[in-house]
């Protein structure tokens, strides 16, 4: 069965540099969210977008933003890269917010040095 | 806002062993998700169980709604289910999901 596909899986970044962040949702999952998980931390629920438009925001930096494509994909943008922007970042789908049976991808993982 | 706890925080077990999980939460949720987190960091969907017992192969879950809290049971142990093992509710109309501080499960060859 399909799944959530994340890219790029890693990724390298120097401070203040930008970075883009892609989420490919499960085929006819409507609602995509993200989430930062910090070294030895829980993951943190960033932003989440219901058929193209934002639908819960979370503690997401301002130098962080997001969207959801006509296609349902949704790209994380974030600029002025930090030191603690290193992180696991997961891209989640589900089918229905009512039901929010959340799937998650393998994550990227982005270093910043 | 609501509050996940997990406990133990940290289990180290010989091969073949069982172990039970256990997530406590603060208010009523929507669902609840089991997840395990492996060595690579990939996060696995276990169960999703808002109420009742799930049971998967070697895992079972519960979870008691009125008593705001879900146990997850791991038997004959192997070293592939070692990891992180993280509950996570939703507990409002926001979609989001809120994860507990995990369980981080050794399991010795």
């Amino acid at each position: 069965a399909a799944g959530v596909i994340q890219s790029p899986r890693h990724l390298i970044k120097e401070k203040r540099e930008t970075a883009t962040l892609k989420c490919y949702p499960i085929p006819r999952h409507d609602t995509v969210y993200w989430y930062q998980q910090g070294p030895g931390q829980d993951p943190q629920f960033l932003i989440s977008f219901y058929e193209k438009m934002q639908s819960d925001k979370g503690s997401i930096p301002d130098r962080f933003s997001a969207q959801q494509f006509s296609d349902y994909h949704s790209e994380l943008n974030m600029s002025s890269l930090e030191l603690g922007d290193s992180a696991l970042y997961f891209c989640a789908s589900s089918p229905d917010v009512g039901a929010n049976i959340q799937y998650f991808g393998a994550g990227t993982r982005l270093s910043v040095l | 806002g609501i509050q996940v706890e997990q406990s133990p925080p940290d289990l180290i077990l010989q091969e073949g062993a069982n172990s039970t999980l256990r997530c406590n939460f603060s208010d009523s949720v929507n669902n609840l998700q089991w997840f395990h987190q492996n060595p690579w960091g990939q996060l696995i969907n276990l169960f999703y169980i808002p109420s009742g017992t799930k049971q998967n192969g070697r895992l079972s879950a519960t979870t008691v709604a009125t008593e705001r809290y879900s146990l997850l049971y791991i038997s004959s142990s192997q070293t592939t289910d070692s990891g992180v093992y993280f509950c996570a509710v939703d507990y409002s109309s926001a979609s989001k999901i809120i994860f507990g501080s995990g369980t981080r499960l050794s399991i010795r060859p």
